[in-house]
């Protein structure tokens, strides 16, 4: 595996359930980060991690828990979501180079809350 | 706050010929970096170009360029000679110079390569 892997690529959920998304990479970075792509609306950045630490949480309801057991695996946990909430959701890395540390980005999940 | 702008929601161009997709941004930082993305159908953001604030010289990546003028706000993306697989939506994006917390899209355009 290459570059940052998504699972699954798609999700179909009910309100009540709870899932967990996935996402590694393979790039040796040490950020990692969420970002949902909802339609007719830009990307926004939902979580950010450095070094393993979360250092960024941009006002995400609680229904939505991120988790980074190490600087390769990201989890996004999802419980008791609403219809909203469907969009794709993209994973990222980067590795600050000190000069321009751009993202790479996974295929993302396409999550469908019914 | 910082604030990308894409007009140009879509965009048709013939095969072969340059287009150019339009970012402008609004910063108070002297410091920061800008920004293309692509993505096609499958849904991955694919890295284009990068442009730091302080670059005296404009991007280049292959067929893609930035067209840089800092004093206007706008980075824009050139790509010569396009080709069908060009095809795509495409993002600017910003953020504060070597802050991973602040990486603010826009809303995109969507190009759409003619043959």
């Amino acid at each position: 595996e290459t570059g940052v892997t998504q699972t699954p690529r798609h999700l179909v959920m009910g309100m009540t359930n709870k899932k967990s998304l996935k996402c590694e990479q393979h790039l040796g970075h040490n950020a990692m980060y969420w970002y949902k792509q909802s339609a007719k609306k830009p990307l926004e950045l939902m979580f950010v991690y450095n070094f393993k630490e979360q250092t960024e949480n941009n006002s995400v309801p609680s229904r939505f828990s991120p988790e980074c057991p190490n600087s390769s695996h990201l989890f996004l946990h999802l419980h008791t979501l609403q219809p909203e909430d469907s969009a794709l959701y993209l994973c990222a890395s980067s590795q600050d180079n000190g000069r321009g540390d751009e993202q790479f980005f996974g295929p993302g999940t396409r999550l469908t809350v019914l | 706050a910082q604030k990308i702008t894409q007009t140009q929601p879509g965009m048709f161009v013939q095969e072969k010929e340059a287009v150019t997709l339009d970012c402008t941004y609004d910063t108070s930082d002297q410091s920061y970096g800008l920004f293309w993305y692509k993505q096609p159908s499958s849904g991955e953001m694919i890295f284009l170009i990068y442009q730091g604030s302080y670059d005296e010289q404009n991007a280049t990546e292959g067929r893609y360029s930035l067209n840089f003028q800092k004093a206007r706000k706008s980075a824009n993306l050139v790509i010569s000679a396009s080709q069908l697989g060009d095809s795509a939506m495409y993002f600017c994006a910003m953020r504060r110079q070597y802050n991973n917390n602040d990486m603010r899209f826009g809303a995109g355009t969507r190009l759409t390569v003619k043959p």
